[in-house]
């Protein structure tokens, strides 16, 4: 089972540019999320999705963008990047909250360096 | 809005010895879940423990434990006979059960030596 995947998992980006980190998962998991780590602290929430078609902020969100076109799918975009966004990414998913098995699946993350 | 405190930045310990971390958590739900989450430096983040807050049990796997308190809003993992490989960051995290709002929120986490 390939479980979450990340792509890229390293990316350097120049200050304005923009890119789309990639996020896929094949457990059928309904709730996707993204957060960035900067370095030594934890895990803050960018936006997660509920559902196809389904999407809302977390805590950060500014100067980024999502979409879930697909159950499997969640890409999130960075448009002009800047030194700030430097960071670690992940992507997770989760099934319905309640079950017995209620857990997120983490991908293996993206270290994202804008200078 | 849910809140998770872990107020100890770092921590060491001595191998084959125990250890417990702190965690604290603000919140008006009654039905959620609460989890410890392992980082290595691989960076891969990966589930320790579980609890669900209708259990009054306390959730144990292997050398893990926690000890969940409801009424105090407090949720600790108790690590036994602490070994190398358990040197990590450890995050404590919270997830309400229901609705469109089920998002998994952190705390900063609290860094874990362990000394051979």
């Amino acid at each position: 089972n390939a479980g979450v995947t990340q792509t890229p998992k390293f990316r350097i980006l120049k200050i304005g540019q923009s890119m789309t980190l990639q996020c896929a998962q094949d457990m059928n998991h309904n709730y996707m999320y993204w957060y960035r780590q900067d370095p030594g602290m934890g895990l803050k929430l960018i936006y997660y999705s509920v559902g196809a078609g389904i999407t809302d902020k977390g805590e950060v969100p500014n100067g980024y963008n999502v979409s879930r076109s697909t159950t499997e799918d969640f890409p999130l975009r960075l448009e002009l990047a800047a030194p700030s966004q430097t960071s670690v990414y992940f992507c997770a998913s989760s099934p319905i909250i309640g079950g017995l098995n209620t857990e997120a699946f983490f991908g293996q993350g993206t270290r994202l360096t804008v200078v | 809005a849910q809140t998770v405190t872990q107020s100890q930045p770092e921590m060491s310990v001595q191998e084959a010895e125990t250890v417990t971390l702190s965690c604290t958590y603000d919140t008006s739900e009654n039905n959620y879940y609460l989890f410890w989450y392992k980082q290595p430096p691989s960076r891969q983040m990966i589930l320790v423990i579980r609890q669900e807050a209708y259990k009054q049990q306390n959730a144990t796997e292997n050398r893990f434990s926690v000890n969940f308190q409801k009424a105090a809003k407090s949720f600790s993992l108790k690590i036994s006979d602490s070994q190398l490989g358990d040197t990590a960051m450890y995050f404590c995290a919270f997830m309400k059960v229901a609705g469109a709002n089920s998002k998994l929120t952190f705390g900063k986490g609290i860094t874990l030596s362990v000394r051979p």
